[in-house]
Formats: C-alpha cells, sequence, structure tokens
C-alpha cells in the first residue's frame, strides 16, 4: 500500500490567513494526487485533482502543488466557511488510499 | 445533476452481511469513463476505499477486505450494491458511494452520496 501522511494533523488560523496543508507520499505517486474537503456531517467534496487542478466550482483561494512525493493545499485567504477536515488521496496505484485528515479550525 | 443515494440497513448483527444498494439519478451508470466505489469512514476517523465496480460489471477490491466484499451492478435500476459479509464491530462505518473519473494523471471521486451510517452490534 502507498501511505500517505498529511501534517499538521488540526491547526487553528483566523479569517484571510493564508494556510497550507501537506501532504507526503510513501513512494512516488507523479501527480495522481487529490484534495478534499469534509464539513462535518457531510461527505468529502472534491477540491483538487492532479495535484493541481481545480475541481469546477471551487474557489480559487484554494489552489494545490506538487509532484513525487510531497504535495500541498493552500487556501490563499481563509473564509469562514472553509472550517472542516481537508483529506488527500493517492490513485498511482488502483488500491486507493488517503492522508488521515488536516482539521481545519476557525480562531 | 448527478445524485447518489445510499440505502439499506443502518444495524448489522455480528457474523451477518452488511448490504446497501447506491441509486445513481442524473447519469446511467452504463457509460463508459467512470468507476462506482464504496468508501467508508469509521466514526471520527480517516476514510477507507473498499473498492469500485465499471459499467461492464468488473471489479477491484481493497485486498483487506476481499474475502468479504462483493459490489454488483443493477442495470435495470440504475444502482449498484455493496455487500460485505462476516462483519464485526470494525466494520461499523459510515458507507458512502461515489463516483470516480480519470483526469490529469489522476482518478479522483468527484460525487458522492451523503453516506449512511452502519453499525454493528448484537
Amino acid at each position: 500500500d502507498i501511505q500517505m501522511t498529511q501534517s499538521p494533523s488540526s491547526l487553528s488560523a483566523s479569517v484571510g490567513d493564508r494556510v497550507t496543508i501537506t501532504c507526503r507520499a510513501s513512494q512516488s505517486i507523479g501527480r495522481s494526487l487529490s484534495w478534499y474537503q469534509q464539513k462535518p456531517g457531510e461527505a468529502p467534496h472534491l477540491l483538487i485533482y492532479g495535484a493541481s487542478t481545480v475541481q469546477s466550482g471551487v474557489p480559487s483561494r484554494f489552489s494545490g502543488i506538487g509532484s513525487g512525493t510531497e504535495f500541498t493545499l493552500t487556501v490563499s485567504s481563509l473564509q469562514a466557511e472553509d472550517l472542516g477536515t481537508y483529506f488527500c488521496q493517492q490513485s498511482y496505484n488502483t488500491l486507493y488510499t488517503f492522508g488521515q485528515g488536516t482539521k481545519l479550525e476557525i480562531k | 445533476q448527478l445524485q447518489l443515494q445510499e440505502s439499506g440497513s443502518g444495524l448489522v448483527k455480528p457474523s451477518q452481511t452488511l448490504s446497501l444498494t447506491c441509486a445513481v439519478s442524473g447519469a446511467s451508470i452504463l457509460s463508459g469513463g467512470y468507476s462506482w466505489n464504496w468508501i467508508r469512514q469509521p466514526p471520527g476517523q480517516g476514510l477507507e476505499w473498499i473498492g469500485y465496480i465499471f459499467h461492464t460489471g468488473s471489479t477491484y477490491y481493497n485486498p483487506s477486505l476481499r474475502s468479504r466484499v462483493a459490489i454488483s451492478l443493477d442495470r435495470s435500476k440504475n444502482q449498484f450494491s455493496l455487500n460485505l459479509s462476516s462483519v464485526t464491530a470494525a466494520d461499523t462505518a459510515v458507507y458512502y458511494c461515489a463516483r470516480a473519473a480519470e483526469r490529469v494523471a489522476a482518478t479522483s471521486f468527484d460525487s458522492w452520496g451523503q453516506g449512511t451510517l452502519v453499525t454493528v452490534s448484537s
């Protein structure tokens, strides 16, 4: 299995802050990386695929970068509605695996 | 607009079989280019991919669950189903169905059901 490790596990930030979440893969996965947001009590929602392509309808403040084993998700100016848990997911091999999640709280 | 809706028993006894169905509207599960997936999330924990089925009926399962899982299509009802046998308390989770698409070198889950909680308890 390819292990995905996110950091930090949780963070607290203020509205307007720039927030970065990191996801590391246990082996190179090229750009086969997607990011999801999960709000409390809801299903996950696709934000970014192919490491950096923003899904249609997702606000432009969300961006992704990376390749190989290290990837980052950035929220350029945090909004109150961005609270939730963020997950990365690899699809380099068919045993799809997710990171453990980063819980984002608003101060 | 694509919608997925899970249904099935919310309480299953240990050693019995968990059965869930995902009804798809707004798209045909027989159209190519997508896989139809089951993913689960134990309470307060992360996400675990269970397996997928293509419109052809071909399947692929998480090896950790392969001996107990089966995913099938019901073409006439535009839905797909999950059976997980010999369940234990460790199978207690919210179960999601989701569509996956391959784009830009990644396969991502672009549409999800709302999820259904299944509790394994006697």
